[in-house]
């Protein structure tokens, strides 16, 4: 069973701060890595995705990937009140014949004001 | 990035009765298309995986004859939940990708809200 795990939060953090979100995976063989926001009752939508080892950064996000420990992470600088959401991480993984996005079951961010 | 448009947004149906949802690709041609159920407080659980002009393919778990799903064309995928019950309520979320290999990105539907009274 290829699975994606995230702590279901909540998460708690104040106005300003840094949220930090984490997920590992299952699939070794996994190449593609994406953070999804998700507002109550709303679907996802795309923040980030990163293909490569290291850091990517994108306005106030940072995903981080580590192949090696199955593990990326987001970061969230100067979080937010709008930033309250729940954060899915997916994760393309290969099923013969073809790719599927499999989702952890997100954390639930709070940025306190 | 894609424009995917999801119908109906809400839906309230009688137990027993078939409800019909549908996913539009508007700006590109979807040759996959993938369908989600999302219950509260849950992650989105992949349903089924739908090929333009050949049957879709459910996960275990998934009735496909409760949850048929028709792909007709290559803008156009349809999920009909079939004889609907209480426990069938949820989110149901589909969405599209262009294919690039492994460096594929999603494109989600604004989702249905499915009420089964």
């Amino acid at each position: 069973q290829k699975e994606v795990e995230q702590n279901s939060g909540p998460l708690s953090v104040p106005e300003g701060a840094i949220a930090s979100l984490n997920c590992t995976y299952s699939d070794r063989g996994s190449q593609s890595f994406f953070w999804y926001r998700q507002y109550s009752g709303k679907s996802p939508e795309l923040i980030m995705f990163i293909y490569s080892n290291g850091d990517k950064e994108d306005g106030r996000f940072t995903a981080q990937l580590n192949k090696a420990s199955q593990y990326v992470s987001l970061l969230i600088r100067d979080s937010q009140p709008s930033d309250s959401a729940t954060y899915l991480c997916a994760v393309n993984m290969f099923d013969p014949g073809t790719y599927k996005y499999i989702f952890g079951t997100g954390t639930r961010l709070k940025v306190l004001a | 990035g894609a424009v995917v448009s999801q119908h109906p947004s809400r839906v309230i149906c009688k137990s027993g009765t078939s409800v019909k949802i549908e996913c539009r690709s508007l700006d590109f041609q979807a040759t996959t298309m993938f369908w989600y159920r999302q219950f509260p407080k849950q992650s989105l659980m992949l349903m089924a995986t739908s090929n333009e002009g050949s049957k879709a393919t459910y996960e275990q778990g998934v009735e496909k004859d409760k949850f048929l799903i028709n792909h007709a064309s290559l803008t156009l995928s349809t999920l009909t939940v079939t004889s609907a019950h209480p426990e069938d309520s949820s989110f149901y979320i589909c969405s599209t990708a262009q294919i690039q290999g492994a460096r594929t990105e999603a494109f989600f539907g604004q989702g249905t809200r499915l009420t089964v009274v």
